[in-house]
């Protein structure tokens, strides 16, 4: 079993469409989650964290169940610009590197 | 820098030759990490320094592969003997703490 697990897409959605991705992760002592986004031929870019509480950034939602080991990534209100692969990446602990999800891109359509 | 610099921002070299690539990260991150992203695929660790300590090699695929770091400045990722299973987008990321990464824009290596 992957370590980090994602649908890879794509998804295609209209403007203005509102969209989930999902994301589970397989050590159960994992301490913090993020969602990073990579635009083509691009570098990855911190999105943002994803908080027990779960939390919000304009029209981008981040959800966390620990019981289940699933992380999701809601986009309300999709604009072209937010056509882009998204990766879930996870923390264990101590001084160990992030663990990338192989992403699931999106492609927005006027 | 303002940001993580790497260079060369493109390498294309022979199967056999060796390759360096450079990354230098934004000071004062104490982390320095190198990834793989082979076309269409997810990030693969390869390595990572932490200030002193001894860095963690555990994602490095094959002797073939060796990185440096001086103190908490450039580090240079040596490909010996390429391959072209070798060609992909090699990321440095640098961080402050446990897991803020930067990212530079990368080295794309295509070995022919």
């Amino acid at each position: 079993r992957k370590e980090v697990e994602q649908d890879p897409g794509p998804f295609n959605v209209p403007e203005g469409a509102t969209v989930a991705f999902n994301c589970t992760y397989s050590n159960s002592a994992s301490q913090s989650f993020f969602w990073y986004r990579q635009d083509c031929r691009k570098e990855p870019k911190l999105l943002m964290s994803v908080y027990s509480s779960g939390n919000e950034d304009g029209r981008f939602t981040a959800q966390l169940n620990r019981a289940s080991q699933y992380i999701s990534l809601l986009i309300r209100d999709s604009k072209l610009s937010d056509s882009a692969t998204y990766l879930c990446v996870v923390f264990h602990s101590g001084n160990t590197p992030l663990v990338f999800g192989k992403g699931t891109r999106l492609s927005v359509i006027a | 820098g303002a940001g993580v610099s790497q260079s060369p921002s493109n390498k294309v070299t022979e199967k056999g030759k060796d390759v360096e690539l450079r990354c230098d990260p934004i000071s004062g991150h104490t982390a320095l990490y190198w990834y793989r992203q082979r076309l269409g695929q997810g990030l693969e660790f390869l390595i990572y320094f932490q200030g002193n300590s001894a860095p963690d090699k555990s994602g490095l695929p094959s002797d073939r592969f060796s990185a440096e770091r001086t103190g908490e400045s450039v580090s240079t990722l040596t490909i010996q003997r390429t391959q072209q299973e070798d060609s992909a987008v090699y990321l440095c990321a640098s961080s402050r703490d446990t897991y803020g990464y930067t990212f530079g824009s990368g080295t794309r290596l295509t070995v022919v």
